[in-house]
């Protein structure tokens, strides 16, 4: 059974710093990997989705990683914005029964 | 470009009846998804739906179920409600299921 952890569960930043979000899994049977943002009381949004063949995607001040030997991923936030304020999920898709499996979230605070 | 609409957004329950919450994915997509997010559990997947099939199941029990119309609309149901049940339920869409999910902005259910 794939377990997905996220560490650390909250994070408080001032505005301009960069920061690392962890995602662990324990298996690396995946199909793909994507990070997510969800707001209070909103659903998520989707912010870059890795597949399963590749390393990292990128998007604006957002890169992803992907580690599978390690069973690790990693989300880094550049000069990061009280915008950026919310709860980032990671969610695997292992192809299969139990299909997608979601972290426990880190929720991120950027102090203007 | 409409996005993933869920109906209703907020919903008051007696224990022991049953609810039908509605998805509308966005124009295109075939896959449609759908999780319970709870405090205690986190976001879990329920099942998914290709093509009028259900593709994916997670682990729960047989209380819920769904259905995926031609049309990709997609409904959840849950029979015999129980306090536990209470939870923000959400839709996701995609193109073919793998690739990039749009949330929808769920459906709050209280369960008394």
């Amino acid at each position: 059974k794939q377990e997905v952890t996220q560490i650390p569960a909250a994070l408080s930043v001032p505005e301009g710093e960069n920061l690392v979000l962890n995602c662990s899994f324990t298996d690396s049977a995946i199909y793909n990997l994507q990070w997510f943002r969800q707001d209070p009381g909103k659903g998520l949004t989707s912010l870059l989705l890795i597949q399963s063949s590749q390393r990292e995607q990128t998007s604006g001040r957002l890169n992803a990683s992907l580690d599978k030997s390690s069973g690790r991923s990693t989300l880094y936030i550049a000069a990061s914005q009280p915008g950026d304020s919310a709860t980032y999920l990671c969610a695997l898709d292992s192809g299969g029964y139990q299909k997608v499996t979601f972290g426990t979230g880190t929720k991120l605070q950027v102090i203007p | 470009k409409a996005g993933v609409t869920q109906t209703p957004r907020y919903l008051i329950k007696t224990r022991g009846q049953q609810v039908t919450l509605s998805c509308s994915p966005i124009s295109g997509h075939r896959s449609v998804s759908w999780y319970q997010q709870t405090p205690g559990q986190g976001l879990q997947f329920l099942f998914e739906y290709f093509s009028e099939t259900q593709r994916n199941k997670g682990n729960f029990p047989g209380r819920f179920s769904g259905r995926q119309f031609s049309n990709s609309r997609s409904e959840m149901n849950v029979s015999t409600l129980e306090l536990g049940d209470s939870a923000l339920y959400l839709c996701a869409s995609s193109l073919v299921g793998g690739d990039v999910a749009f949330f929808g902005q769920g459906t709050r259910l209280t369960v008394v």
